[in-house]
């Protein structure tokens, strides 16, 4: 089954206490993306990556690091996480960056950071 | 800046009821514009819509472009419990030499029984 998993699904965690959020995908896509969701601000870009290796900035950035060594995983990571990256965090993938219509969403990982 | 706009944040109905929900855009090189439902988890995709005036529909689902008034519509019919979810609006465009795609803050919709 064609899908994008992330762990974990649920965390809480204190103020600058270092966490990764995994994402994989397994259908090859080169395209990867992760968002965050705010109320009332819909899902906003943090990072993406277009492939192995290359990935840029989205337009909320600040905070987050990424990393594409492998295809299919693209991991995010909170080096020092605050209170004000409490959010619901979504990853994506697509197979071109023309196809957003078959862009996949993974589960999304709801973090609270106290 | 770059901007998506969706009318109502939110939007209470009873079964049965047609409901329209609004997206409007500033995007730089406009591409496409995408309608997602999403209920307690991810979007899921719905329309895909690039040229103006042309209506996408599915089943009690319909929505339409228009390129020179930067909007769009997304009406649902004989809404069901089923609608209940939030509806985000997204609009593809070149940036800055890059694609992005731009979201709405999304409408919540609750179809009461």
């Amino acid at each position: 089954e064609a899908q994008v998993t992330q762990n974990p699904r649920y965390l809480i965690t204190v103020t600058g206490k270092k966490l990764t959020v995994t994402c994989s995908q397994n259908m090859n896509h080169e395209y990867m993306s992760w968002y965050r969701q705010d109320p009332g601000l819909g899902l906003r870009q943090i990072y993406y990556s277009m492939n192995v290796e290359v990935t840029d900035k989205g337009d909320v950035p600040e905070g987050y690091k990424v990393s594409r060594k492998e295809k299919r995983n693209f991991p995010l990571i909170l080096e020092s996480p605050s209170p004000n990256q409490t959010s619901l965090y979504f990853c994506a993938s697509r197979l071109s960056p023309l196809r957003w219509y078959e862009q996949y969403f993974g589960p999304g990982t709801r973090l609270t950071v106290t | 800046e770059d901007k998506v706009v969706q009318s109502p944040l939110s939007l209470v109905v009873h079964e049965g009821d047609t409901v329209t929900l609004n997206c409007s855009y500033e995007v730089t090189n406009f591409r496409s514009l995408l309608w997602y439902k999403q209920e307690k988890k991810a979007p899921t995709f719905l329309f895909m819509l690039t040229s103006s005036g042309i209506e996408k529909k599915s089943g009690r689902l319909s929505s339409i472009l228009d390129k020179k008034e930067l909007f769009s519509i997304l009406n649902i019919t004989a809404t069901q419990t089923g609608d209940s979810a939030i509806y985000l609006c997204a609009v593809e465009g070149i940036i800055q030499g890059a694609q992005k795609l731009v979201f709405g803050q999304g409408t919540r919709l609750t179809i009461n029984p």
